[in-house]
């Protein structure tokens, strides 16, 4: 079946550090891929998305690619901000799985000034 | 444009009651997805419906758990005789119908404690 796996968090670091969360996706065909950041007591936000192999996708600093030969989707900022502390999803959405999405675990991250 | 309404945000139960959670989708959305999230843990699917129709309902327990979508008014997911494992936060989605790169969009969630 569709799977997501996370790098394990809890994942701290200092403001304007480099951020990378680990994603890789175990799916046949050609996936959705999404990240979503969820805010202390909020639900999901969409943070970007790709459809496509090699596509980019990018958003208030946030990148991630598609990488279909590694089966990767890993989210990188180049300079992180305390505001930036959220858990943050991997996931991926594919017609055989019924058009819902499917999750990873979720990396808590939090940013020390 | 209102986003997906959940309400009510918090729900307390005692074990045994009922609990019912609301979720209006955001306008032009005939797509609707329930999760559940527990303490310190990703989010499960639970369940997808349209207007009227369950279409995928794999991530729903078998007992105390149904959902469903009326023509009119909001998606209502009722747990019934609820337990203390029920405490979740239950988050709904919505999404327009389209293709798969149409992102869902989450509502704030109902926190629901069973005491």
């Amino acid at each position: 079946g569709n799977s997501v796996t996370q790098m394990e968090g809890p994942v701290t670091l200092s403001e304007e550090a480099f951020l990378t969360i680990n994603c890789t996706y175990t799916a046949t065909g050609y996936p959705s891929l999404f990240w979503y950041v969820q805010y202390p007591g909020e639900g999901l936000q969409l943070l970007l998305k790709a459809t496509k192999a090699d596509d980019k996708g990018s958003n208030k600093g946030f990148e991630a690619t598609y990488r279909k030969e590694t089966t990767s989707f890993h989210l990188e900022k180049g300079s992180v901000q305390v505001s930036d502390s959220a858990v943050y999803f991997c996931a991926l959405r594919k017609e055989t799985s019924g058009s819902r999405l499917t999750f990873g675990e979720g990396t808590q991250l939090t940013v020390n000034p | 444009n209102a986003g997906v309404m959940q309400n009510p945000r918090h729900l307390v139960r005692r074990r045994g009651q009922e609990a019912r959670l609301r979720c209006s989708p955001m306008k032009g959305h005939s797509h609707v997805y329930w999760y559940r999230q527990l303490p310190e843990e990703g989010l499960k699917f639970m369940v997808y419906l349209q207007k009227e129709n369950i279409i995928d309902e794999s991530g729903m327990p078998k007992e105390r758990f149904s959902a469903e979508f009326p023509k009119e008014g909001p998606s209502i997911l009722r747990i019934q005789q609820v337990v203390r494992g029920d405490s979740a936060a239950y988050f709904c989605a919505s999404s327009p119908p389209g293709g798969l790169g149409s992102p869902l969009h989450f509502g704030n969630g109902t926190r629901l404690t069973v005491t």
